[in-house]
């Protein structure tokens, strides 16, 4: 089945130690979004990529990056994680010219 | 400031009785909205879609440009409708835009 792949599903890092999540797909969608979902909230925007042009939020933190080597993976990098960093992380797809988004399961970031 | 609104953190009901979701919007031009459901342990997915007019799963969304709503309505529950449900706002393009959502609703269906 087409779908979107996090790796790993649970992270655990410890306060300032880098870490990356992953995201692949096998639907070949241009567009990849990362969500930031903190516990009781809405998810919220970071960043998305249009094939290779990155589009950065304006209030993503400068510690959040992202790389995406190729249409099926991309990455969430956070150089120095913080406490408040602890969330769920989900990845999404998108075609162009399409409004609808295909999700990953997330990965849940704890930051000890 | 274009927002989501929905006001309700849960919704009880029981089996076989109607469902209203509630979802209102702020945004000044032509909104796409949708519906997200998330259901126990399951990945977020696509419920509607309010260009589409279509029912899914027995759900329906009518959106209303004067009272700036776009509230999900089911007539008669079913327990398997328990989940979470998020109304999102699409921004920009189609290629470049991003969804706005709210903060969510927990259906919370009893037998």
């Amino acid at each position: 089945d087409a779908m979107v792949i996090q790796n790993p599903r649970y992270q655990v890092t410890q306060f300032g130690k880098p870490v990356t999540l992953s995201c692949s797909q096998t639907l070949n969608h241009n567009v990849m979004y990362w969500y930031q979902q903190k516990s009781s909230q809405a998810p919220k925007l970071l960043f998305h990529y249009y094939d290779k042009d990155f589009n950065n939020e304006a209030d993503t933190p400068d510690n959040f990056q992202s790389r995406r080597p190729n249409t099926s993976f991309c990455f969430l990098d956070i150089r120095s994680p913080g406490l408040g960093d602890a969330a769920m992380y989900l990845c999404a797809t998108g075609r162009a010219g399409a409004y609808e988004q295909y999700f990953g399961p997330g990965t849940r970031l704890t930051v000890t | 400031a274009q927002r989501v609104t929905q006001p309700e953190k849960l919704l009880s009901v029981f089996k076989g009785a109607p469902v209203e979701l509630k979802c209102n919007y702020s945004y000044s031009g032509s909104p796409e909205l949708f519906w997200y459901v998330q259901y126990s342990r399951q990945r977020l997915q696509l419920l509607l879609r309010h260009i589409s007019r279509e029912s899914i799963k027995g759900f329906t969304a009518d959106l209303n440009k004067g009272e700036t709503s776009f509230h999900l309505k089911k007539p008669f529950a079913q327990e398997e409708d328990s989940a979470m449900y998020y109304c999102a706002l699409f921004l920009g393009s189609s290629n470049t835009g991003k969804l706005i959502f709210g903060q969510g609703t927990t259906l919370q269906v009893k037998p």
